[in-house]
């Protein structure tokens, strides 16, 4: 069946570095991507998104890159700040929405 | 426009019992999909309904099962509960089916369910 597997599983940095998280997916009929931000006792919500038509997507501090020949998608946050700090699910969606485990990342001040 | 908002929020049921959780998708949506997030386990997809009709099902007991009505609320119901049952239910609705490319998901707080 479809998966998505996701690294790492718990992510520390300091204040001002770059983080990046890695996704792979199996369901080469996916099509698009998106990247939720789940902070501890809340709901997740999505930060950003992408489709299978585009390489790359920037938002302020975060963007997503993705590679279909690789069945690969990454996000990058730069300059990470404290409130970075929670738990970040990469999905994949063809006709249903299949989600990474999670990396836990922690922004040390 | 008002969120998805899922009732109860919490309960604590007995093994052998059985729970029907409540979901109502944000105004204008018609798809409703249910997820099982548990530590370690991350999300899983339950199941997802769009105008009445189960489009999708993930790999989960036949204990589990889900119905949605005429106005897109949904509800989901397990039965004879067991204890790895505990777990937070999400349930996220959209306003198209499935995963149509940009086609986001909004989820609702949760249901935070303990089995004892």
């Amino acid at each position: 069946g479809e998966n998505v597997e996701q690294h790492p599983s718990t992510l520390s940095v300091q204040e001002g570095d770059s983080a990046v998280i890695k996704c792979t997916y199996s369901d080469s009929a996916s099509n698009y991507f998106p990247w939720y931000k789940q902070e501890l006792g809340k709901r997740p919500q999505l930060i950003i998104d992408i489709r299978s038509n585009v390489g790359e997507k920037k938002d302020q501090r975060i963007a997503v890159t993705l590679n279909k020949t690789a069945k690969h998608f990454s996000l990058h946050i730069t300059e990470t700040q404290p409130e970075d700090s929670a738990v970040y699910f990469c999905a994949a969606s063809y006709d249903k929405v299949i989600f990474g485990p999670g990396t836990s990342l922690s922004v040390i001040p | 426009k008002a969120g998805v908002t899922q009732t109860p929020r919490y309960l604590i049921k007995t093994r052998g019992q059985q729970v029907t959780l409540s979901c109502s998708p944000i105004s204008g949506h018609r798809s409703v999909s249910w997820y099982q997030q548990t530590p370690g386990q991350g999300l899983q997809f339950l199941f997802e309904y769009f105008s009445e009709t189960q489009r999708n099902k993930g790999n989960f007991p036949g204990r589990f099962s889900g119905r949605q009505f005429s106005n897109s609320r949904s509800e989901m119901n397990v039965s004879t509960l067991e204890l790895g049952d505990s777990a937070l239910y999400l349930c996220a609705s959209s306003p198209k089916t499935g995963g149509f490319s940009g086609n986001t998901i909004y989820f609702g707080e949760g249901s935070w369910l303990t089995v004892v």
